[in-house]
C-alpha cells in the first residue's frame, strides 16, 4: 500500500514557539493530503485539507492563522503550529494516497 | 456534512470469540468505507475497506458488510486473539482515490482476554 511518512514522531516545545510537522508521500504523488488531530481516547478530527499548489481548506472552527499548512510539492505537506500553547498539545496525523493511508503521527507537547 | 456513528465504544471478548463493531453514516453520497486499527501512540492502520458496490468483503479473520440502503456497515473479527486488542475506527469517504476527506467514527476499544 501507499506509504506516508511523518516527522517528527514526537516533539516538546515551549509555549509561544512554533513547531513544524512534515508529511511525505514516499511512493505516490499526492495532490491532496489531510491533517487530523486526535486527543487522548478520542477519534480523529479532520483539521484541514492540504492542496498542492494552492491554499489549504480548513474545517469549521480551525484557526488557519494558527495552523499553517504548506503543500509546495506533490510529495510534501507541512503543518506549522504557530505560537503554540499547552492546549495545542495533541496527536497530529496526516493522511493521503489511495485508501487514505496515514502517517505515524506526531505527538506534540507544549510546556 | 457526513456524520459517522460507531458502536460499541468498548468491547471485551474472550480469546477465540468473535467481535462485531457497527457503524452508520449519514451522507448517501459516501461510497468508500475503510476500517482502521490504531495501537497506542501510532497512526491508524488500514485493515480492510469496502466500496458501495459491494455488500461484503472478507480477508482471513476479518470481514466487512455494507447495507447501503440502511447506511450501515459492520466489522466482524472471528477467532479473536490478544494481539487484536486495539482501538478500531470505521470511516466514510466519497472516494478512495486520495482526494476525498475521510470522516471517522468515535472508535471502539477492543479488549481480547486470553
Amino acid at each position: 500500500g501507499a506509504v506516508v511518512s511523518q516527522h517528527p514522531s514526537w516533539v516538546i516545545c515551549k509555549s509561544g514557539t512554533s513547531v513544524k510537522i512534515e508529511c511525505r508521500s514516499l511512493d505516490f504523488q499526492a495532490t491532496t493530503m489531510f491533517w487530523y488531530r486526535q486527543f487522548p481516547k478520542q477519534s480523529l478530527m479532520l483539521m484541514a485539507t492540504s492542496n498542492e499548489g494552492s491554499k489549504a481548506t480548513y474545517e469549521q472552527g480551525v484557526e488557519k492563522d494558527k495552523f499553517l499548512i504548506n503543500h509546495a510539492s506533490l510529495t510534501l505537506s507541512t503543518l506549522t503550529v504557530t505560537s503554540a500553547h499547552p492546549e495545542d498539545s495533541s496527536f497530529y496525523i496526516c493522511s493521503g494516497g489511495p485508501g487514505a493511508f496515514f502517517g505515524q503521527g506526531t505527538r506534540l507537547t507544549v510546556v | 456534512g457526513e456524520n459517522v456513528e460507531q458502536h460499541p465504544s468498548t468491547l471485551s471478548v474472550q480469546e477465540g470469540d468473535s467481535a462485531v463493531i457497527k457503524c452508520t453514516y449519514s451522507d448517501s453520497a459516501s461510497n468508500y468505507f475503510p476500517w482502521y486499527k490504531q495501537e497506542l501512540g501510532k497512526g491508524p492502520q488500514l485493515i480492510i475497506d469496502i466500496r458501495s458496490n459491494v455488500g461484503e468483503k472478507k480477508d482471513q479473520r476479518i470481514a466487512v458488510t455494507l447495507n447501503k440502503t440502511a447506511k450501515h456497515f459492520s466489522l466482524h473479527i472471528t477467532e479473536t486473539q490478544p494481539e487484536d486488542s486495539a482501538v478500531y475506527f470505521c470511516a466514510a469517504s466519497m472516494g478512495n482515490t486520495g482526494g476525498f476527506k475521510t470522516i471517522f467514527g468515535a472508535g471502539t476499544r477492543l479488549f481480547v482476554k486470553a
